[in-house]
């Protein structure tokens, strides 16, 4: 069955540090891939998708996420955490099927 | 714009009560969904709707029915609930459900619980 597999249920970084949040989908076909940001008592909104244009794709807020076709990932990487980052995210993946499959999401910890 | 709202925020239910969540769109999307999200499990598609008039099961549409009264709005409705439908409901809508990279729109989410 297609998937999508977020490692890490719990990141924290300090305030500063690089966020790296992972995600990897199981197809031989790439599908859509997105990014989603859930702040508490809220519903998703969208950080980036990738289409097949770019690889590296730029979302808001400075996020930004990387397709890797050989290593099935996209992961998220923000260089600088902000305390406004702390939030759960979640990686989903629209499949050829019209199936969006959604990650378990991380939770993301920004200390000061 | 107000997106998409959904009606109840919080909810608490005996078993075997029935209820309707509501939601609507004020985005002219054609497709809508019913998630539901709990903890460690991401959201699952309970139920989606490609277009007016249509609707169709998901990964987990047992002890559920939807309607889509129109193209703005799309309800999901426990018949008899049960403690194992305790979760965060989240209504999305895109604006066409075979167009892969067309994002989803959600709502705020219906926190109910059963008791």
């Amino acid at each position: 069955a297609q998937s999508v597999t977020q490692l890490g249920s719990h990141v924290s970084v300090s305030e500063g540090a690089l966020v790296l949040l992972r995600c990897n989908y199981s197809s031989s076909v790439p599908p859509y891939l997105f990014w989603y940001v859930q702040y508490p008592n809220q519903g998703l909104q969208l950080l980036l998708k990738y289409t097949s244009a770019a690889t590296l794709v730029k979302g808001i807020n400075g996020f930004e996420a990387e397709f890797k076709k050989s290593e099935t990932s996209f992961h998220l990487t923000k260089p600088s955490a902000h305390m406004s980052d702390a939030a759960e995210y979640f990686c989903a993946a629209h499949y050829n099927n019209n199936d969006m499959r959604f990650g378990a999401g991380t939770r993301l910890t920004v200390k000061p | 714009n107000a997106g998409v709202t959904q009606t109840p925020k919080f909810q608490v239910l005996k078993t075997g009560q029935s209820m309707t969540l509501q939601c609507a769109q004020d985005m002219n999307h054609n497709s809508m969904y019913w998630y539901r999200q709990d903890p460690g499990m991401g959201l699952r598609l309970i139920y989606y709707s490609a277009s007016e008039g249509t609707t169709d099961k998901g990964e987990v549409p047992n002890g559920y029915n939807v309607s889509r009264l129109n193209k703005r709005e799309f309800s999901l409705r426990l018949e008899s609930a049960a403690p194992s439908q305790t979760s965060v409901y989240f209504c999305a809508s895109s604006e066409r459900r075979g167009a892969r990279n067309s994002p989803l729109h959600f709502g705020n989410g219906t926190r109910l619980t059963v008791t």
